[in-house]
């Protein structure tokens, strides 16, 4: 089956650096995306990873290890708005995306 | 750029009516549209599949009969959600996608139903 692994719930301090890790096992991979979702809204896209390697964006950066199945997303110096849903999805062989379910992060002062 | 509108974004009605949910990409045309729904706490559930001109491809599970999807331009899809009941209650997400499925999606505010 397809799977995407995901912590349920993260916690980090305001101004300080968080990685959140996806892994997957799916049928094929056409790339990766990440996406942020605020409690009770809907998702905002936030990069895509096809290649090995990291992409930098601003504060957010994600990378990527297709042989290990592995990404995650980095985000520096964090500020209180950043708590949220950091989804991780993936493009399968069928270019189906298979979403995982988090995780929360929350930011303390 | 690629801005999705959703209406209406909260629903409170009777148990036995149904309710319509539009999904407009305002600069964008969007061959693709895609229906969620998710539950709190929970992943997003994909309902169904829609492309411009032709009938939805549903998820396994997903009643067409109960969740009527009509796509008939590139920047309207609409979900119905015919006889809804409090089970029905839940987070109803659209998104949309311009071309290629290496492109991003791009989601709706959602549209929050609740049944009474």
């Amino acid at each position: 089956g397809q799977n995407i692994d995901q912590p349920t719930e993260m916690t980090a301090t305001e101004g300080a650096i968080v990685q959140i890790n996806c892994t997957y096992q799916t049928s094929g991979f056409n790339g990766l995306f990440w996406y942020q979702q605020h409690a009770g809204e809907a998702p905002t896209f936030l990069s895509y990873n096809v290649l090995d390697g990291l992409e930098e964006k601003g504060r957010f950066s994600s990378f990527l290890s297709r042989s290990k199945g592995y990404s995650y997303l980095l985000l520096k110096e964090l500020q209180m708005k950043d708590s949220a849903s950091y989804l991780c999805a993936v493009l399968d062989s069928n270019y189906q995306l298979i979403w995982g379910a988090g995780p929360k992060l929350i930011i303390k002062p | 750029g690629a801005v999705v509108s959703q209406h209406p974004s909260w629903v409170i009605c009777k148990s036995g009516t149904s309710v319509k949910i539009e999904c407009r990409s305002l600069d964008f045309q969007a061959t693709t549209m895609f229906w969620y729904r998710q539950f709190p706490k929970q992943s997003l559930m994909l309902m169904a599949t829609s492309n411009e001109g032709s009938k939805a491809t549903y998820e396994q599970g997903v009643e067409k009969d109960k969740f009527l999807i009509n796509h008939a331009s590139l920047t309207l899809s609409t979900l119905t959600v015919t006889s809804a009941h409090p089970e029905d209650s839940s987070f109803y997400i659209c998104s949309a996608r311009d071309g290629r499925a290496s492109q991003p999606q791009h989601f709706g505010d959602g549209t929050r139903l609740s049944i009474l």
